[in-house]
């Protein structure tokens, strides 16, 4: 069975800080992982996956994750918090039904 | 159109009264989910519809839900009967079923307040 633990549901930082969201995955097969951020009364936006090959992935918007079978898990990294950052950050995996299971989701605030 | 269309974007309902939302999802995309959110809550999984199979309905949380894709694009889903808990934002999304590589594509959302 696949899914997704996030920890921490609100993380806060200062403009210019590093930003590091976690997020931990249980999945008996070589996971694919996703991670989405929503703003305020929108869908989810996809930030970044990761699917085969390198292991630290690029995103959208400066994100970056590195995936570490050894410790089973997806961080989402920022070395800059921007205040537009705020936002709901949620990590996902995809099981080998094409089926996604989300994280609870990390609450983001970006203090000026 | 260009991404997941849903709508209305706002429903207000009585208690006890049905209601139906609509999600269109990327031409193309064989497989189209619906999730629900609740305040401060993460995405639970309602249903996923996957091309001409069954629909995986194991996340519809009563008989109350109800959910169909017609033509293998539109989707409704369906409350009846609806309660207080069911207000929450309820999230369409579509995805290309060529291999788990590929990501899902939300909608907007349709916030529903049942009153």
């Amino acid at each position: 069975a696949q899914s997704v633990t996030q920890l921490g549901s609100h993380v806060s930082v200062s403009e210019g800080a590093l930003v590091l969201l976690r997020c931990n995955y249980s999945s008996s097969v070589p996971p694919y992982l996703f991670w989405y951020v929503q703003y305020p009364n929108q869908g989810l936006q996809l930030l970044l996956k990761y699917t085969t090959g390198a292991t630290l992935v690029k995103g959208i918007n400066g994100f970056e994750a590195e995936f570490k079978k050894s410790e089973t898990s997806f961080h989402l990294t920022k070395p800059s918090a921007h205040m537009s950052d705020a936002a709901e950050y949620f990590c996902a995996v995809r099981n080998t039904g094409n089926q996604f299971y989300f994280g609870t989701g990390t609450s983001l605030t970006v203090i000026p | 159109g260009a991404g997941v269309s849903q709508s209305p974007s706002n429903k207000v309902t009585e208690k006890g009264k049905d209601v139906e939302l609509r999600c269109d999802p990327i031409s193309g995309h064989t497989a189209l989910y619906w999730y629900r959110q609740s305040l401060g809550q993460g995405l639970e999984f309602l249903i996923y519809f996957q091309g001409n199979s069954a629909p995986d309905k194991s996340g519809l949380p009563s008989d109350r839900f109800s959910a169909e894709r017609t033509g293998g694009s539109v989707s409704t889903l369906t409350i009846q009967r609806t309660q207080q808990e069911d207000s929450a934002v309820y999230l369409c999304a579509s995805s290309l079923n060529t291999g788990q590589n590929t990501e899902a594509f939300f909608g907007q959302g349709t916030r529903l307040t049942v009153v």
